[in-house]
């Protein structure tokens, strides 16, 4: 195991509903980043936090947003939910910036 | 942006064999390759990494290599088991922003006893 909790492991949401997803970072990691897995697809990057503060965005609207606390934990919040954004979030958390990531299982959203 | 893909969607394997996945990236400025092993249910396990000044490393049954002039990556399993079933990917964190990882779509791993 990774060190790396996330809760819910599984959520169902109505379209147009808000949700927060939560992640535990490894001990004595300041990174976080956050990942979309589409059903049989690879991990598309959503954003990165480095210390608290937002280090890197992909291409996701603005409606996806997260946090990261002093203790390192994070959040990724999906307002406005959409049927497309059924999958599964990953939360990767690292040493440093740039380093490898290591993953938690994910937390399985389905959007009806 | 960066392009990760790989070329087999499914590879099976006897148990026992040497297994070869392969991945091409698109862009020659990527520094950083990483290769996960997803299994069913889970989130994606790092397995090894490799950065540009390299061409090979190995680890325990696993050996990645860097072809940097053709910008292809493999992962090589040595003496493939059971266990290794699973879902492998190939990442690459490029230097238009390092803290980005760009995945490919998978390479699914059969081991057949």
């Amino acid at each position: 195991e990774t060190g790396v909790t996330q809760s819910p492991t599984h959520l169902i949401k109505t379209r147009g509903q808000q949700v927060t997803l939560r992640c535990s970072s490894q001990s004595g990691h300041n990174t976080v980043s956050w990942y979309q897995q589409a059903l049989g697809q690879g991990p598309q990057f959503i954003f990165q936090y480095y210390r608290e503060e937002e280090n890197g965005r992909g291409n996701f609207p603005p409606r996806f947003s997260g946090l990261q606390f002093p203790n390192y934990s994070s959040e990724l919040n999906v307002n406005a939910l959409e049927l497309d954004d059924s999958a599964l979030y990953l939360c990767a958390s690292s040493l440093d910036r740039g380093t490898e990531q290591y993953f938690g299982p994910g937390t399985r959203l389905t959007v009806t | 942006g960066e392009s990760v893909g790989l070329h087999l969607p499914t590879l099976s394997v006897q148990e026992g064999d040497n297994s070869i996945i392969n991945c091409a990236y698109s862009n020659s400025a990527s520094d950083y390759f990483i290769w996960y092993k997803q299994e069913s249910g889970k989130g994606p396990q790092f397995i090894i990494d490799i950065r540009s000044n390299m061409d090979k490393r190995q680890g325990q049954r696993v050996t990645v290599l860097l072809n940097k002039t053709v910008k292809h990556l493999s992962l090589q399993i040595a003496a493939t088991q059971p266990g290794d079933s699973a879902v492998y990917f190939c990442a690459e964190n490029g230097r238009d922003n390092f803290n980005k990882f760009y995945f490919g779509s998978g390479t699914k791993l059969n081991v057949k006893p």
